[in-house]
């Protein structure tokens, strides 16, 4: 497809569990980022990556979470341990280059019980 | 402590008439801003954009204001169709940084019939 895909689309965890999330971003797109959204928020960023390179992870709220694009194309959000605070809809977003607009995928929404 | 503010949760204005989402932002470094619509089960999707350097921008029917001075932008959409109904979010892009968007909480407009 022409647009950034995310899978899966909704994902329940018990709570102690672990997941990984992943985000393919549109074809030759440089960067990528992951934003988090709690219900009734705006996105809220996570981290970036240009290529390969994570530049910016300042966003990720715990060293429980993880992220990865290590052959600069597909990105996975891996979450450890996972608490009911954590549940949100987790949104991949890729661009063409530093500055340029970004393209959102639908979401995974994820659920800790 | 929301750098980024859309006061308003929610806006009914009915079919054809003047839609004016408000926004307001706290940090003098934002350069550009954005907006995005969001329907459900959707990612956000880049609508308009204006820099800093400019007062307004206009897109079709959807046009984007800035005063600087006040901290303030306000999207219009003219005349409003069914379509619009969405959540629609205010976003700004620090200056220098590393790509990183700063999202308000969204505002859901309804456009009545």
């Amino acid at each position: 497809g022409a647009g950034v895909s995310q899978s899966p689309r909704y994902k329940v965890a018990k709570r102690g569990q672990d997941v990984a999330l992943r985000c393919d971003p549109i074809s030759g797109h440089v960067s990528l980022f992951w934003y988090q959204q709690a219900l009734g928020q705006g996105p809220e960023f996570l981290t970036y990556f240009q290529n390969e390179a994570q530049l910016d992870k300042s966003g990720l709220p715990s060293d429980r979470f993880f992220a990865e694009r290590p052959e600069g194309s597909v990105s996975t959000l891996k979450i450890q341990r996972t608490q009911q605070e954590d549940s949100a809809v987790y949104l991949c977003a890729s661009s063409t280059d530093w500055g340029t607009t970004q393209f959102f995928g639908p979401g995974t929404r994820l659920t800790v019980l | 402590d929301q750098q980024v503010k859309q006061n308003s949760p929610s806006l009914s204005v009915q079919e054809g008439r003047i839609s004016i989402l408000n926004c307001d932002y706290t940090n003098s470094m934002f350069d550009y801003f954005l907006w995005y619509k969001k329907y459900p089960a959707e990612g956000p999707t880049f609508l308009i954009s204006i820099s800093s350097i400019k007062d307004k921008n206009e897109d079709g029917r959807f046009t984007v204001f800035l005063n600087k001075s006040a901290k303030h932008l306000s999207l219009h959409i003219v005349p409003s169709q069914p379509g619009d109904s969405a959540v629609y979010f205010c976003a700004a892009r620090p200056l220098n940084r590393d790509d990183k968007i700063i999202f308000g909480k969204g505002t859901r407009l309804h456009i009545l019939p």
